[in-house]
Formats: structure tokens, sequence, C-alpha cells
């Protein structure tokens, strides 16, 4: 079964710390690709990293990382120094090679940034 | 920079109601996508095209349909409203390259739709 899982449904963090975001998926398909959304109270769903499942290196957008354990199917997210504005709702999703370009969605963690 | 366009961010209709969606991207991108989102499920994908007059059956297409006439647009239809189908629906888009795996969807900014 192709599956996506984030395990943390709320999170809270003071104002400049990092923070990680768990997401462990389930797939067997040898190729795949992983993404990260973040979604404001306002809505919008708004792409924030990308990582292919044949990278060999963690993918980096600025403060964001992913932490990338192809052995153990994890796919965390890393944002550093946390800003209020950063305080939204985070999906991970992932796509796997042979699934036709749908994507599989987690449930999705709340993170909210403490001033 | 992609812009995926839904016609109304809030809209309000009443059980029986025939209920449209509206969906425009304007990156030309071959792939266009609904999905409803609820609290503690997450996103899930109702119909999904891959092209003109092309559409498949996402995980909850029961009690939808869809119209893909154009490239640019995708239409969401709710035959016959229930209050069930109270969502928030979001349109996505993306494009199919050769290495599909790396393209992301693109999002609308929702439409919250009531029914009562």
């Amino acid at each position: 079964a192709q599956k996506i899982t984030q395990t943390q449904p709320g999170m809270f963090v003071q104002e400049k710390e990092a923070v990680t975001l768990d997401c462990t998926y389930d797939t067997s398909d040898p190729s795949y690709g992983l993404f990260w959304y973040k979604q404001p109270s306002s809505g919008e769903m708004i792409f924030l990293i990308y990582q292919g499942s044949y990278d060999q290196q963690n993918a980096t957008e600025g403060r964001y990382s992913l932490n990338f354990q192809k052995a153990r199917k994890s796919a965390n997210l890393v944002i550093s120094a946390s800003q209020l504005g950063d305080s939204a709702m985070y999906f991970c999703a992932m796509r796997p090679y042979s699934s036709a370009s749908k994507i599989i969605f987690g449930s999705g963690t709340r993170l909210s940034i403490r001033p | 920079d992609v812009k995926v366009t839904q016609s109304s961010r809030y809209l309000v209709k009443r059980t029986g109601e025939k209920v449209f969606l509206e969906c425009v991207q304007d990156m030309d991108h071959e792939n266009m996508f609904w999905y409803r989102q609820d609290p503690g499920l997450g996103l899930r994908l109702i119909y999904f095209s891959y092209d003109v007059k092309m559409k498949e059956k996402g995980d909850i297409p029961e009690g939808y349909s869809v119209s893909r006439e154009k490239k640019e647009r995708f239409s969401l239809i709710l035959e016959s409203a229930s209050t069930n189908q109270t969502s928030m629906y979001l349109c996505a888009s993306s494009h199919r390259g050769h290495r599909e795996s790396n393209q992301p969807q693109h999002f609308g900014d929702g439409t919250r739709l009531s029914i009562l």
C-alpha cells in the first residue's frame, strides 16, 4: 500500500528555534518523489521542497531542508530559525513513479510559532 | 509564476442543487486535479485529468463529476449537493515532464463550500 504518515498533529515552537516535522512513507515503487507543502490559514497550498528517491544529497531551499533517510523511509522537514509567519499546516506528500501523476498526502501537522 | 485560479473563495448552496466549481490554470499544464480537504483527513483526490476531455476517478468520486473541454479549465460538478459535501475544495495542476516524479502540483486558493 502507498501511504504517508505524519504522526504529529500539532506542534508549538519558540520563534527562532529550529523545528523538525516528521514524515514516513510506504511504497513498493523503486522510484518516487517526496514533497512538502505549507498551508497558511488563508487556505492556499504552497510548494516548499522536493526530494527524489535517487537524489544523493538532501534537498535544501532557503530555510527549509529535507532530512531524507531512504532506508528508514522517512523524509522529515527541517525549518531553521523559525519565524511567526511559519505558523501553518504542513503536508508531506509522495508521488510513486507508477502512480501516473497522482500525489498521496499525509494528514498534516499544524505548526504554531510562539513569539 | 504558475497561477491556478478557482472561481470562488466561499460558496453557500442548498441541498439538492447542482453546483459548479471552476478552475483555470495559465501555465499550459497537462494535468489537473480536484481534491477535497477535511480536518484530520488531509487531501483526498476526487478526480483528475491528463488531457482535454480525459478524466479519471480518484479516491472519492461518488457524488461528483468533472468536465475538461479546454486544456486550461477543469470543472468540478456536484450533481445533487448534500450536506456531507460541505468541505474545502482545492484545484491543482502540474506539468507532465519526462521525469514526472519531480513535478510539483500547483494549487489554487481553495473554495470553502457549505451545503445547507
